[in-house]
């Protein structure tokens, strides 16, 4: 089965400049996530979907960060104003749990620099 | 506020070794704990994943040990390849908060020949 899709694989913008990120999930995955990951740390969640549903967005900076999910399936995080802290590599990942394996499917992510 | 504490940051092994990687977690709620592995460039991908009612999971040379009370829990590779020099994260996760995970910082490991 295809993987996770995410486009673009690289960004350099300027800050104060907005910008948007896209992910596809694999094809019947109801859960989407988005992360954030800092150069040598662990992912971030910055939003849970189900289907098109939010559940959980507690760690989205929401002043500047937005996410949607349009249909259930394809998502989009757009980042405006950006500031120099947003520089990381965002991660897009769908799950499927089988028995008692929730496995989360990540995909390549989204390399940032803002300058 | 870091959920999963990891150590070490970062481990050299020599082909044949055995790498162990120990995390550590506060929240009580948690009951999947996955380890992942990333190498450059590319998004994490499962490894192995244990829930806290057993003690020990081996999948080929990765073994995860599981100890509930203390709130720790630790991989090992077995006889570890140069192939497997990449970026392991442990994480935590509840299915009441839909499995989001919180990850570790990570352990950069490198097996030289």
């Amino acid at each position: 089965e295809a993987g996770v899709a995410q486009s673009p694989r690289y960004k350099i913008i300027e800050k104060r400049q907005s910008v948007a990120f896209w992910c596809n999930p694999i094809s019947g995955h109801a859960t989407l996530y988005w992360y954030q990951q800092i150069l040598g740390q662990g992912p971030k969640l910055l939003i849970q979907f189900q289907n098109n549903g939010v559940v959980d967005d507690s760690q989205l900076p929401k002043d500047r960060f937005s996410a949607e999910r349009l249909k259930g399936v394809d998502s989009t995080l757009k980042i405006q104003p950006a500031k120099l802290e947003d520089s990381a590599v965002y991660l897009c990942a769908s799950t499927r749990t089988r028995g008692s394996v929730n496995e989360q499917f990540f995909g390549p992510g989204t390399r940032l620099t803002v300058l | 506020q870091q959920q999963v504490k990891q150590s070490p940051q970062s481990l050299i092994v020599q082909k044949g070794g055995i790498p162990i990687i120990n995390c550590a977690y506060e929240n009580t709620a948690f009951d999947y704990f996955p380890w992942y592995q990333q190498f450059p460039g590319k998004g994490p991908a499962l490894l192995i994943a244990i829930r806290p009612d057993v003690s020990e999971k081996k999948e080929g040379r990765f073994t995860i040990s599981f100890n509930k009370s203390a709130k720790q829990f630790s991989l090992h590779i077995m006889d570890s390849q140069p192939g497997d020099s990449a970026t392991y994260f442990c994480a935590a996760s509840s299915g009441n908060s839909g499995y989001a995970l919180n990850f570790g910082k990570g352990t950069s490991l490198l097996v030289t020949p």
